[in-house]
């Protein structure tokens, strides 16, 4: 079942700080992905990270897959208002199907 | 150019009812999902389906049955709801098991 947890739950920063959210797990990850989800709406997949010690960019997003491939992280450089939400780790289980974190909710002052 | 729309968006029920909810993709996924959210719960898996005619429990599937009669269709029904049943469900779809999921909409139920 579900093994990954995510930190921390809540996060509130001023338009312009960085923000990074973690997800660590007691087991070996196969892979993980990331999803952002908007207030009142539904997760948005993001990316995929699958190789140990993996980083990927996306713009202002930075994703790091840990060298013993146990915890993952996300990072915000420079936040902005549209990057309100909540942001889900999920770890792949018996090949076919996610489990989630239970989430960051980040909020942005601007 | 839909990708997964569920139906309905917003649902109340009375304690002991039943009701159905369904899921459609259009993008020829085999693997679709439904999950729960909760507050400070994230999403649940509660049931899955790797392919036509095929379905299988997830995390939390008691209360709750499924059926994958064609490709396209993920359908969830409550056979007895319970306000334990209130939460926001979600649809989601995959092309694999281990790639990225299209998540729908989501419905809103409340059971009261």
């Amino acid at each position: 079942g579900q093994q990954v947890m995510q930190i921390p739950q809540y996060q509130h920063v001023q338009e312009g700080e960085d923000f990074t959210t973690y997800c660590n797990s007691s087991t070996t990850l196969s892979n993980i992905q990331w999803y952002k989800q908007r207030p009142g709406g539904h997760p948005v997949f993001l990316i995929q990270l699958v190789k140990s010690g993996e980083v990927k960019k996306q713009k202002r997003l930075t994703f790091q897959f840990g060298e013993a491939k146990k915890n993952s992280s996300l990072h915000i450089t420079a936040t902005q208002t549209t990057d309100v939400g909540t942001y889900f780790c999920a770890e792949i289980y018996n090949f076919n199907k996610f489990y989630f974190g239970s989430g960051t909710k980040l909020n942005v002052k601007p | 150019n839909a990708g997964v729309t569920q139906t309905p968006k917003f649902r109340v029920l009375k304690t002991g009812q039943s009701m159905t909810l369904l899921c459609a993709q259009d993008m020829n996924h085999e693997y679709m999902y439904w999950y729960r959210q909760d507050p400070g719960m994230g999403l649940r898996l509660i049931h899955y389906s790797v392919g036509e005619g095929t379905t299988a429990k997830g995390e939390v599937p008691d209360g709750y049955n499924v059926s994958r009669l064609k490709k396209q269709n993920f359908l969830l029904g409550l056979e007895s709801a319970a306000p334990s049943q209130t939460s926001v469900y979600f649809c989601a779809s995959s092309p694999t098991g281990a790639y990225g999921y299209t998540f729908g909409s989501g419905t809103r139920l409340t059971v009261v």
